[in-house]
C-alpha cells in the first residue's frame, strides 16, 4: 500500500516557467513533509520541507504548498532552470519518528 | 557533505551468495536508514536504526537483515541474494548529531549498485 504517492511519473517544461511537482498522502498521522532532488549516479538531496503547522513554504526559486484536507502538497519552481532537471521525491513523516516515506518520483525536464 | 560513506559502490554477485553492505558515519547521528531505488517504486525503506542495536522493519524488509552495533555504523545483510535485490541501495542519517541543530531530514549517501546474476 502506497502511502505516499506521485502520480506524474515526468513533466516537461520550458526553461523560465514554473515547474509545479504534486504528491498525494493517504496517512493522516504524516504531519512533516520533504521534498528531495535526484541527479543520476548520486544521492538524493534535501530541498525543502514542511511542517502541517503550515500549508505554504518558501526558499528561493523553491515554494512547498501544504493542502492538509486534501492531504496534497506541491513544489513549485520559478524560474525552472536547466539544472533543475532530476528527479524530484517527495516524502512524508510523522514527528518525532524519523521514519521517512518516499513518493516514487517525478523526472523533471527543463528545456533550454 | 553530512559524512556518509558506503561501501561497496559497486558489487557484482551470484544468487545464493551472502552479500553485506556497510554504511558509515561520521557525526553521530542517532538515525540511520537503508533504501533501495527501483524504477517506478522510488525509494522504499528497508530497515532503519534508533540506535545502537535498536532496529526496526521498514517497507521492503523480507529478505534483508540489519545490524548496529556502534552508533556509526550500519549493515545491511542479504542472507542469500536474489535477482529481485538487484537494485540501487541508499544509506541515509538523522536526528541529533554533532552540534546543536537537530536534524529532521535524512541525508544521503552516495548509493551502492548491486547486481546480482
Amino acid at each position: 500500500d502506497q502511502q505516499v504517492k506521485q502520480n506524474s511519473p515526468s513533466l516537461s517544461v520550458q526553461e523560465g516557467r514554473i515547474s509545479i511537482l504534486n504528491c498525494d498522502y493517504t496517512n493522516s498521522m504524516f504531519d512533516y513533509f520533504l521534498w528531495y532532488k535526484k541527479y543520476p549516479a548520486e544521492g538524493p538531496t534535501f530541498l525543502i520541507s514542511i511542517s502541517s503547522i503550515k500549508d505554504k513554504n518558501e526558499d528561493g526559486r523553491f515554494t512547498v504548498f501544504l493542502n492538509k484536507s486534501a492531504k496534497h502538497l506541491s513544489l513549485h519552481i520559478v524560474p525552472s532552470q536547466p539544472g533543475d532537471s532530476a528527479v524530484y521525491f517527495c516524502a512524508a513523516s510523522t514527528s518525532g519518528t524519523y521514519k521517512y516515506i518516499f513518493g516514487t518520483g517525478t523526472r523533471l525536464k527543463v528545456l533550454a | 557533505d553530512a559524512g556518509i560513506t558506503q561501501s561497496p559502490r559497486h558489487k557484482v554477485t551470484e544468487t545464493g551468495t551472502p552479500v553485506t553492505l556497510r554504511c558509515h558515519q561520521t557525526e553521530n547521528h542517532r538515525y540511520m536508514y537503508w533504501y533501495r531505488q527501483d524504477p517506478g517504486h522510488g525509494l522504499r525503506l528497508i530497515h532503519y536504526s534508533y540506535g545502537v542495536k535498536d532496529t526496526d522493519k521498514g517497507e521492503v524488509s523480507d529478505g534483508y537483515s540489519v545490524s548496529r552495533s556502534k552508533t556509526e555504523d550500519f549493515l545491511l545483510t542479504l542472507e542469500s541474494a536474489t535477482s529481485s535485490q538487484t537494485s540501487v541501495y541508499f544509506c541515509a542519517i538523522a536526528g541529533t548529531g554533532q552540534g546543536v541543530r537537530e536534524v529532521t531530514e535524512a541525508f544521503f549517501g552516495q548509493g551502492t549498485r548491486l547486481t546480482v546474476v
